[in-house]
């Protein structure tokens, strides 16, 4: 079983629409949970990162974290075509040698005109 | 600012060549990190730098990759000899220091073809 599960998509939605991608995992020891966007050819971007449990909001994005289920989510609102892109969630964990980063798969999402 | 540059963006080399990746991090970035996505798979943690010393590399592959920061600035990453299995994109990531990878600016990639 990966420590981080995260659905590859492609998920597919009419602009405006309020996405929702999430991800689940394993590792009770995660501490910092990110979400990055990535378009096609280039690095992946942070986007929001969030401290142990909780909401947090900036702009169209809010990210939660549940880790009594072991279950992220990030809500996209009023969902535009730039928002097209592969978003990967990752969470660390405290390891031998320092923070140990473990990276989901990956959701594609396209947002039609 | 200038963000984090991953040199070559494409290289595509023989099976048992050498190649070499090279990452400047954000000026004054003491951490610098590898990371390794090949086909189809999640990006994978390679090693990771405080200035010029290796804090964690227990995500090295195996000993044909060697990593290296000289003086604390960017950052090479060899790989000899290649082999097929190499193929994949390679990311470089860096953040200040007193910060982890939850802070970390990403580089483009640098996308190597062994064939």
């Amino acid at each position: 079983q990966k420590e981080v599960e995260q659905d590859p998509g492609p998920l597919s939605v009419p602009e405006g629409a309020i996405v929702s991608l999430n991800c689940t995992y394993s590792n009770s020891a995660f501490q910092y949970f990110m979400w990055y966007r990535q378009y096609s050819r280039k690095g992946p971007e942070l986007l929001m990162y969030t401290y142990s449990s909780g909401n947090k909001e900036d702009g169209r994005f809010t990210a939660q974290v549940d880790k009594s289920s072991k279950y992220i989510s990030l809500f996209i609102r009023d969902s535009q075509p730039s928002d097209s892109a592969t978003y990967l969630c990752a969470m660390s964990a405290m390891d031998t040698g320092g923070f140990k980063t473990i990276f989901g798969a990956g959701t594609r999402l396209f947002v039609k005109a | 600012e200038a963000g984090v540059t991953q040199f070559p963006s494409h290289s595509v080399i023989e099976k048992g060549q050498t190649v070499t990746l090279r990452c400047d991090p954000i000026s004054g970035h003491d951490n610098l990190y590898w990371y390794r996505r090949v086909m189809g798979k999640e990006i994978k943690f390679l090693l990771h730098f405080v200035k010029e010393s290796k804090q964690d590399e227990s995500g090295m592959p195996n000993n044909r990759f060697l990593a290296e920061r000289t003086g604390g600035t960017y950052s090479t990453l060899k790989v000899q000899p290649a082999e097929l299995e190499d193929s994949g994109v390679y990311f470089c990531a860096s953040s200040q220091a007193g910060t982890g990878p939850s802070e970390a600016f990403f580089g483009q990639g640098t996308r190597l073809t062994v064939v």
